[in-house]
This record gives structure tokens, C-alpha cells and sequence, in this order.
């Protein structure tokens, strides 16, 4: 089976870094993702490492250690709109995308 | 290019009344999962089908869920007699592989309410 542990709150203030934690206990790992979801909407895609290190993608940066079984989001000059829950995952053997309950990142002006 | 739609985006129902959900993945896309979202709580992986197949149907109720994708037309997750328990958000997502490497792909969800 699978399971990912991930902060459930993080607050921040406009313009600051904060750093969203993974987790994870795995059989099988191919690699982490991490999704964004507003109030009411759809998850959406941010970004995937499946070896070591870091992923940049403009204001988002996602780290992996694959030794440690651990990630972490990196969310750069926050805006008020980066208020969302944000999930890490994982595909094991199975394919079948496996997600921690979410952290809600609350953006303070 | 349209996404991942789905329909009804809201539907009511009372308890013992039957659910049909429709998700219609991505062009191109032969790969479909549903996963079932209470509040508060993050997404749980139902089932995930193939064209007239379904693959892994571990996280799905054995009793009133079923769950196909035939080969013309969206992917449908049925609920029959629904109870109150079954009042959540249901996402699917779709994906051109198997591998989530490049991200799948959610609709805008289907909120069920049973009342």
C-alpha cells in the first residue's frame, strides 16, 4: 500500500517562501507529484520529480529524496492567489496515483 | 482542445435514487480514473479504466458503485440507492499513459448531494 503525510495548514504572508512538506511509505515508487486545488475547483497539475533533486518552474520548486522518501513543494514571492490546498502523490507499481490529504496554504496581505 | 469534462457539475438526489456521473477524458486520452473527495479530506482512488476495460477497481465499494468506459462515448461511475455517506466531490482524471509523469489531467468534478 501507500501513504503520504503532509502538514494539513501553512500560512504565509504576501511575498514570502513557504515550503509544503511529503512524506510517503511506498511499495513501488516511480515518483512524486504535487496539484494545486482552489475552493471548488479541479486539481491541477504542478509539477513531477521522479529522481533526486530539485524541479523549478517559475515561482514553484519541487524537491525529492528518494533515500529519505520525502519531497517538498517551494513556493517563491507568494501572491494571494497561491491560497489552495495543495497535494502531494505518488504512483507505485500499481500506476495508480495515490494522494495525501492536502495542505491548505493560507495567504496573508 | 477541450479538457476532462464532466457533467452534471451539481446533482441532488434523495437517498435510495440512482447516480449516474459522466467523464469524458481528454482527446487522445485512453485512460481514465475516478477518485471521491469528502471535505476537508484529500482525493481517494475508486477505479481506473481503460477503453471497455476496467483495471483496478480496488478503492471502489463492492456494493451500489459500478463504474464502466465503453468504447464510444464518456466514462460513467454509477451509484445506486445512494445514502447520505455518498454526498462528496467526484473527480476524474484522465491521462494519455499509464505513468503519471507528465500529470493527469482532473474535470471540474461532479458534487453529489444526497438528501
Amino acid at each position: 500500500g501507500q501513504s503520504l503525510e503532509q502538514p494539513s495548514e501553512v500560512t504565509a504572508v504576501e511575498g514570502a517562501i513557504v515550503q509544503i512538506n511529503c512524506t510517503y511509505q511506498t511499495s513501488g515508487f516511480y515518483g512524486l507529484s504535487w496539484y494545486q486545488q482552489h475552493d471548488g475547483g479541479a486539481p491541477t497539475f504542478l509539477s513531477y520529480n521522479a529522481l533526486d533533486g530539485l524541479e523549478e518552474t517559475g515561482r514553484f520548486s519541487s524537491f525529492l529524496s528518494r533515500s529519505d522518501s520525502y519531497g517538498y513543494l517551494l513556493l517563491q514571492e507568494l501572491q494571494m492567489k497561491d491560497s489552495a490546498s495543495y497535494f502531494c502523490g505518488t504512483s507505485g507499481g500499481s500506476y495508480i496515483p495515490t494522494f495525501g490529504r492536502g495542505t491548505s496554504l493560507i495567504v496573508h496581505p | 482542445n477541450a479538457g476532462v469534462m464532466q457533467n452534471p457539475r451539481h446533482l441532488v438526489r434523495r437517498r435510495g435514487q440512482e447516480a449516474r456521473l459522466r467523464c469524458s477524458p481528454m482527446k487522445g486520452h485512453s485512460h481514465v480514473y475516478w477518485y471521491r473527495q469528502l471535505p476537508e479530506e484529500g482525493l481517494k482512488f475508486m477505479v481506473y479504466l481503460q477503453k471497455e476495460n476496467i483495471i483496478d477497481e480496488s478503492g471502489m465499494p463492492k456494493e451500489r458503485f459500478s463504474a464502466e468506459f465503453p468504447k464510444e462515448g464518456p466514462s460513467i461511475l454509477r451509484i445506486q440507492q445512494v445514502v447520505r455517506g455518498d454526498s462528496a466531490a467526484y473527480f476524474c482524471a484522465s491521462s494519455d499513459r499509464a505513468r503519471g509523469d507528465y500529470g493527469y489531467t482532473f474535470g471540474s468534478g461532479t458534487r453529489l448531494t444526497v438528501v
